[in-house]
């Protein structure tokens, strides 16, 4: 069974500053997606990595795919407001269900 | 616009009172699934379709059914809701299986069952 994991849950981000948020996945996938999800709204779309390797950026936000070892990270530079918000990722099933399985998300607050 | 739309939005009902939350997509997308949102479990997958008139269950699928009789179209039907269905429910479509298939998410709809 495809278990995500995202650590940590809840990070309070100093504006400016720099951070890394990780997501694990338990077994092979050739599909790994991020999302944000504002409170209350729907899941919007961020990144899709199919490859070990890839690495995708827009604005403040980049992220990469290690295969091997399971991982994305999703990098923040230099840290703003409008960053505060849920992101999950989810890694898509490899079977004939194009299930996708989610982390539980992590929380992250921007503070001056 | 390409779009997922879900209603209703927002929904309160008494336990037992038989509902639907309509799904309905422009993108011509072949799979289509629901998940719902609870606090602390992220999100799960209930049911999905892979095509017209061909449903699945995902993980949590009891108290739930779901039809696809045209392709743009994914019904959630909850026949008798409990209270422990409460939640926020997203219907999402994409293009299948394949490389490039990103899914597209609903605007959600928050049910509670008194």
């Amino acid at each position: 069974e495809l278990k995500v994991e995202q650590n940590p849950l809840f990070l309070s981000m100093q504006e400016g500053k720099n951070y890394t948020i990780y997501c694990n996945y338990s077994t092979t996938s050739d599909r790994l997606y991020w999302y944000r999800q504002d409170p209350g709204k729907s899941l919007e779309s961020l990144f899709v990595l199919l490859s070990n390797g890839a690495v995708k950026q827009e604005g403040r936000l980049m992220a990469s795919l290690d295969t091997k070892a399971r991982l994305s990270t999703l990098h923040i530079t230099a840290a703003v407001h409008d960053l505060s918000a849920t992101y999950f990722c989810a890694v898509a099933s490899t079977g004939a269900n194009s299930k996708l399985t989610f982390g539980k998300g992590i929380t992250l607050s921007v503070r001056p | 616009e390409a779009q997922v739309t879900q209603n209703p939005r927002y929904l309160i009902t008494v336990t037992g009172k038989k509902l639907t939350v309509t799904c309905s997509q422009n993108m011509n997308h072949e799979y289509m699934s629901w998940y719902r949102q609870d606090p602390g479990l992220g999100l799960r997958q209930i049911y999905y379709s892979m095509n017209v008139e061909v449903t699945d269950k995902g993980d949590v699928p009891e108290g739930y059914k779901v039809s696809r009789k045209e392709k743009r179209n994914f019904p959630l039907i909850l026949e008798s809701p409990s209270p422990n269905q409460t939640s926020l429910y997203f219907c999402a479509s994409s293009l299948g299986r394949g490389m490039n298939t990103e899914a597209f998410f609903g605007q959600g709809t928050r049910l509670t069952v008194v």
